[in-house]
């Protein structure tokens, strides 16, 4: 496509739901990630994949976190018993390639509101 | 470990330069990067710098990059409302061959008509 498409742009969830988050990046980008971003905070890494394969996943708060991109493309960021401290804007970004000098693309972010 | 950081807020006057700053710790960081937040919209790439530069110019943009003392900056000419938002400083984190950015807190950037 021709940016990073985030779905769904809103979620509300209760507290103990699970919930998928979900990334398509820039057609033919290899580098896929994952931020999280608080109000007036800067984001913050959680997890980047090369094709399908997660590369780094030390920004991801607690195994409650996880994310999977299966065949190489789109990605999906699941949080499993939600709970209120998650509530944030999870943005997702591709490359070409990883490493510095690759520009790096985001996407509109996911707005995540646990209730 | 690696940190960045900005001050939270700049407002000035339409038609005037405005020039937000950020530093970081990393001095193994090879590029450094300015990105713009909009109300309601993403992360938009701006410029970067590559650390072997002092200075990149892009039309309105000007970045300095001051090795030695860790600093950056980013210098926007005739600043226009629409030009309001939140800007990023970001550097590659770690050997920078992840690609794993680290950000600033964000500079609230209010121009005044």
């Amino acid at each position: 496509g021709a940016g990073v498409s985030q779905s769904p742009r809103y979620k509300v969830t209760k507290r103990g739901q699970d919930v998928a988050l979900r990334c398509d990046p820039i057609s033919g980008h290899v580098s896929l990630y994952w931020y999280r971003q608080a109000l007036g905070q800067g984001p913050e890494f959680l997890t980047y994949f090369n094709y399908e394969a997660q590369q780094d996943k030390s920004g991801l708060p607690n195994d409650r976190f996880s994310a999977e991109r299966p065949e190489g493309s789109i990605s999906t960021l699941t949080i499993q018993r939600t709970e209120q401290r998650d509530s944030a804007m999870y943005r997702c970004a591709s490359s070409w390639d990883r490493g510095a000098g690759n520009t790096i693309y985001f996407g509109e972010g996911s707005w995540l509101t646990v209730v | 470990g690696e940190d960045v950081e900005q001050s939270l807020f700049l407002s000035v006057r339409e038609g005037d330069s405005s020039v937000i700053n950020c530093t970081y710790t990393d001095s193994s960081s090879t590029y450094l990067y300015w990105y713009k937040q909009e109300p309601g919209a993403g992360l938009q790439l701006l410029t970067y710098i590559f650390s072997n530069m002092d200075m990149k110019q892009d039309q309105r943009l000007t970045v300095l990059l001051n090795k030695k003392d860790k600093h950056l900056s980013l210098r926007i000419a005739d600043t226009q409302t629409g030009d309001s938002a939140i800007y990023f400083c970001a550097e590659i984190g770690g050997s920078g061959n992840t690609g794993k950015l680290i950000f600033g807190q964000g500079t609230t950037l209010q121009v005044k008509p």
